[in-house]
């Protein structure tokens, strides 16, 4: 089974700033099978990205992933008021299907 | 638009089991696998399976075989996850969603959610 290992824990930010989180695995994540999660509290989870790049349908451009192989990154460029909360990363390759601890950004 | 919702929230004693239903409309219910999560209070995300409601087919996290089954009635597009033999760290929030792509383990979107809680 790949672990994931989300960091930092905790992410102390501003409004307008940059929030770079971090999901490291534990072995290679075949063919970039790497997605991310949004969860805001007393909500289900939403699908942010795919594919480690690909955005979902109506997320905006501010949101992007990067990475391959044990090392993949969220990028929010400039946090907005809603976009406080914990993300997830998820990995779906063919070691079945496995999530990060989570990173929390909260407000600073 | 897309919509999944789960049948609400259950207590149930040590030692029995639990059926959450989970309603498709939106889409064609036989054309993308449906996963189960689940999610202590205050914890991350955990992977059960899935099932293809076309098939039936099924396949569980090593976690939760013997344990877990998912099932199906496509006459009415609803997905079940039923677990037995509850234990109280089986007390979580477990969510529905459905496959992005028919079979691609990427999900989205979610059901609301179904609280479950295991105490004597």
């Amino acid at each position: 089974e790949i672990v994931l290992t989300q960091s930092p824990g905790t992410l102390s930010l501003s409004p307008g700033e940059r929030a770079t989180l971090s999901c490291r695995a534990s072995q290679s994540v075949s063919s970039s099978y790497l997605a991310w999660y949004q969860q805001k509290p007393g909500q289900a989870p939403r699908l942010l990205i795919y594919g480690a790049s690909s955005r979902a349908t109506g997320i905006p451009d501010r949101f992007s992933g990067s990475g391959s192989g044990t090392d993949f990154t969220l990028t929010i460029s400039r946090l907005e008021p809603e976009d406080f909360a914990v993300y997830y990363c998820q990995q779906y390759g063919s070691s079945g299907v496995t999530f990060g601890g989570g990173t929390k950004v909260e407000i600073k | 638009q897309v919509q999944l919702v789960q049948s609400g929230a259950e207590v149930k004693k040590p030692g029995a089991s639990v059926k959450v239903s989970c309603k498709a409309s939106g889409y064609t219910f036989t054309g993308y696998y449906m996963h189960w999560v689940r999610q202590a209070p205050g914890q991350g995300l955990e992977w059960m399976g899935w099932i293809n409601p076309n098939s039936g087919g099924t396949n569980y996290a090593q976690k939760f075989q013997g344990r877990v089954t998912m099932t199906r009635d496509t006459s009415i597009s609803t997905a079940y996850m039923e677990l037995s033999r509850l234990r109280s760290d089986d007390t979580a929030v477990y969510y529905c969603a459905k496959d992005l792509h028919d079979y691609s383990n990427v999900l989205d979107p979610w059901g609301q959610g179904t609280l479950v809680t295991v105490s004597s």
